[in-house]
């Protein structure tokens, strides 16, 4: 049974660019979430994404956007990308919206 | 907006002894959850705790949930050199997961 996967590992983008993430979830959870990690910090919530629609969102402007298939995958999409966007991103499953979040080992985002 | 603060932030432990980190919410959680994350790695999961003075015990690794909901502890007992990594703690409130900034444990033999 494979665990959360993302694609792809790394990432090298130049400011300005745009940039999509993708997340399978764990097999049998619907729910995902993505998180943003920085360097030393603890994973900050973006949004979380269930039944193909955005349900929560933290504080993020909206160059952060994201999509959920009808197989429960998702995709982070970053537009107008900032030195700051550099970042590891986290993307979770769960079986349930407040359930145990499994994560994935993540995308290493840098921005130059 | 929920906030989540850890201490201590580092936290470098002689082989052997114990330590114990804390975690204080701004708000009442529904519950509190407590993840691991090894260098290079990404965070696992430990433990969910649910109710008001909730205690329970992983091996050497004792959680609380405090009775206000609002903050928790880890206690590590007997520290190993497998204990080394960040620890977090992550309310969860509204569906969302709002993290701490971590206590990274060293372990010196």
């Amino acid at each position: 049974d494979a665990g959360v996967t993302q694609s792809p590992t790394h990432l090298i983008k130049t400011r300005g660019q745009q940039v999509t993430l993708r997340c399978s979830p764990k097999s049998g959870h619907d729910t995902v979430s993505w998180y943003q990690q920085a360097l030393g910090q603890g994973p900050q919530f973006i949004f979380q994404y269930y039944e193909e629609e955005e349900r929560q969102r933290g504080n993020f402007p909206d160059r952060f956007s994201g999509h959920q298939f009808p197989n429960y995958s998702s995709e982070l999409n970053v537009n107008a990308l900032l030195l700051g966007d550099s970042a590891l991103y986290l993307c979770a499953s769960s079986l349930v919206r407040g359930h145990t979040q499994y994560f994935g080992p993540g995308t290493r985002l840098t921005v130059l | 907006g929920q906030q989540v603060m850890q201490i201590p932030q580092y936290q470098h432990v002689q082989e052997g002894e114990d330590f114990t980190t804390y975690c204080n919410s701004s708000t009442t959680l529904s519950n509190i959850q407590w993840y691991k994350q090894r260098p290079g790695g990404h965070p696992v999961f430990l433990i969910q705790l649910v109710k008001s003075g909730e205690v329970k015990k992983q091996k050497r690794l004792t959680f609380q949930f405090g009775e206000a909901k609002k903050n928790s502890s880890l206690h590590t007992a007997a520290t190993q050199t497998t204990d080394v990594g960040t620890y977090f703690c992550a309310g969860h409130n509204d569906y969302k997961l709002s993290f701490g900034a971590g206590t990274t444990v060293t372990v010196r033999a």
